[in-house]
């Protein structure tokens, strides 16, 4: 059965102070991992999906890395507005396939 | 950017009665999808759909629940005797043929902004 487990469950950082979001994963066979950013209330909304191990992405001040067991969401000088719970997901082989959720992790930025 | 539009975006309901949540799918998608989100808890998968029919069903997807593709745009789910732990967000999402191939971001895995049910 797919997994997947997110760490830590939550943290707080200052404007401008840099981290990373951990994603663990175990898969029979990854068609691709998953980078949602949800806010309160909300859908899931699409940020990256990384097919392949050190295969990475960026989109503003987020860089998402994958390798065989694990994902990385870096954060680059945060700004309060990337206050949200991010959630990691992964879907095994198959056209169609579901996604399997963490628990997410709520980032809380500072100004 | 195209989206996943779901109404209503809040619904009450007596426990024992039938709702009906509906979702207008990003036009061009093929595969069909609900999620549920209990407050505080992981978002969890409920079904699949495509070619009209389920492609696959979680554990959750029991006899009181039901999809429908009414017509070329709706996909609709159905949860015939509502109890109170049916309470939570329910997500739509829809996905198309990949076309990693020609270096597109992602599969277009897409979510909307929900549905919250509330049974009382």
């Amino acid at each position: 059965e797919d997994q997947v487990t997110q760490s830590p469950e939550a943290l707080r950082l200052q404007e401008g102070e840099s981290s990373s979001l951990n994603c663990s994963y175990t898969v029979s066979g990854l068609r691709g991992l998953f980078w949602y950013r949800q806010d309160p209330g909300k859908g899931p909304e699409f940020l990256f999906t990384l097919y392949s191990a050190g295969e990475e992405k960026e989109k503003e001040r987020l860089k998402a890395t994958l390798t065989k067991k694990e994902s990385f969401l870096h954060i680059t000088a945060p700004k309060p507005e990337d206050s949200a719970t991010y959630l990691c997901a992964v879907q095994h082989t198959g056209a169609n396939s579901k996604l399997t959720f963490g628990k997410g992790i709520t980032l809380s930025v500072r100004p | 950017e195209p989206e996943v539009t779901q109404t209503p975006s809040h619904q009450v309901t007596q426990m024992g009665q039938e709702v009906i949540l509906r979702c207008v799918p990003i036009s061009n998608h093929l595969y069909f999808y609900w999620y549920r989100q209990i407050l505080g808890q992981k978002v969890e998968f409920l079904v699949s759909f495509y070619n009209n029919e389920i492609s696959e069903k979680s554990e959750i997807f029991d006899d009181q629940f039901s999809v429908e593709r009414p017509d070329g745009s709706n996909f609709t789910l159905k949860i015939r005797s509502t109890k109170l732990e049916d309470s939570a967000m329910y997500f739509c999402a829809s996905s198309g043929v990949t076309n990693r191939d020609r270096g597109a971001s992602h599969y277009g895995y897409t979510f909307g902004s929900g549905t919250r049910l509330t049974v009382v």
